[in-house]
């Protein structure tokens, strides 16, 4: 069974860059492309952005001008940076595993990490 | 981006009930449309994928139809595990958006 593992700070600055990795167990991260999605608080969810373990992306235009998102597939993770971040970046954090780049499904995700955005 | 809306946005519902939450586009999606289960502290759970198909593993009494931009997902019994929040999602169309959530309580 796939497993979803987020790590990184529960707590960001404003103005600073929130960064955060997903570790894949239980299967291989080639061949699969693998999404951020967030929640804020009482808020509906939100896609960030994809990577394929090739290295390509595809942002939410909403987030592309501060999102990175790369892949390390020796180590079978992937990461998300988010810079310049405000208090409306506070959100639940998720990642996912989908088999293609569109008309495609998230068959698995993570639990989900909390970053708050606060000095 | 196309607009995912979702109706109810919550109910209450009796185990046993039969249950139908609709899910309505913005814009043709033609059927990529996923249902997703969420409860608190929990992965989000995907229950059917492409309007119909249901993921393996999921229980059968979980269904999925479509009209047009029109979906829902029906639960024909509902049982003491299934209350949860449920949320579609369109993948044709980037950027992926998702619904607001229905939450299902007792």
């Amino acid at each position: 069974q796939v497993q979803l593992q987020e790590s990184g700070p529960g707590l960001v600055k404003p103005s600073e860059t929130l960064s955060l990795t997903c570790s894949v167990s239980g299967g291989s991260i080639t061949s699969y492309y693998w999404s951020w999605i967030r929640q804020p608080l009482g808020k509906g969810l939100e896609w960030i952005g994809y990577i394929f373990y090739s290295g390509s992306t595809n942002y939410n235009p909403s987030l592309k001008s501060r999102v990175t998102i790369s892949v390390d597939t020796p180590n079978n993770q992937f990461s998300l940076d988010l810079k310049s971040v405000t208090a409306a970046d506070t959100a639940m954090y998720y990642c996912a595993r989908h088999p293609s780049a569109s008309a495609t499904k998230f068959d698995f995700w993570s639990q989900g990490t909390l970053v708050t955005v606060s000095s | 981006d196309v607009q995912m809306t979702q109706s109810p946005s919550s109910l209450s519902a009796s185990v046993g009930d039969r249950v139908t939450i609709t899910c309505r586009a913005s814009q043709t999606i033609v059927t990529y449309l996923n249902w997703y289960q969420k409860k608190p502290g929990k992965a989000p759970e995907l229950l059917i994928y492409s309007a119909f198909t249901l993921q393996s593993g999921v229980p059968s009494r979980f269904s999925g139809g479509a009209s047009g931009t029109d979906f829902t997902l029906t639960i024909s019994s509902l049982q003491p595990e299934d209350f949860a929040t449920y949320f579609c999602q369109q993948t044709y169309i980037s950027p992926f958006t998702f619904g607001p959530g229905t939450k299902v309580d007792i």
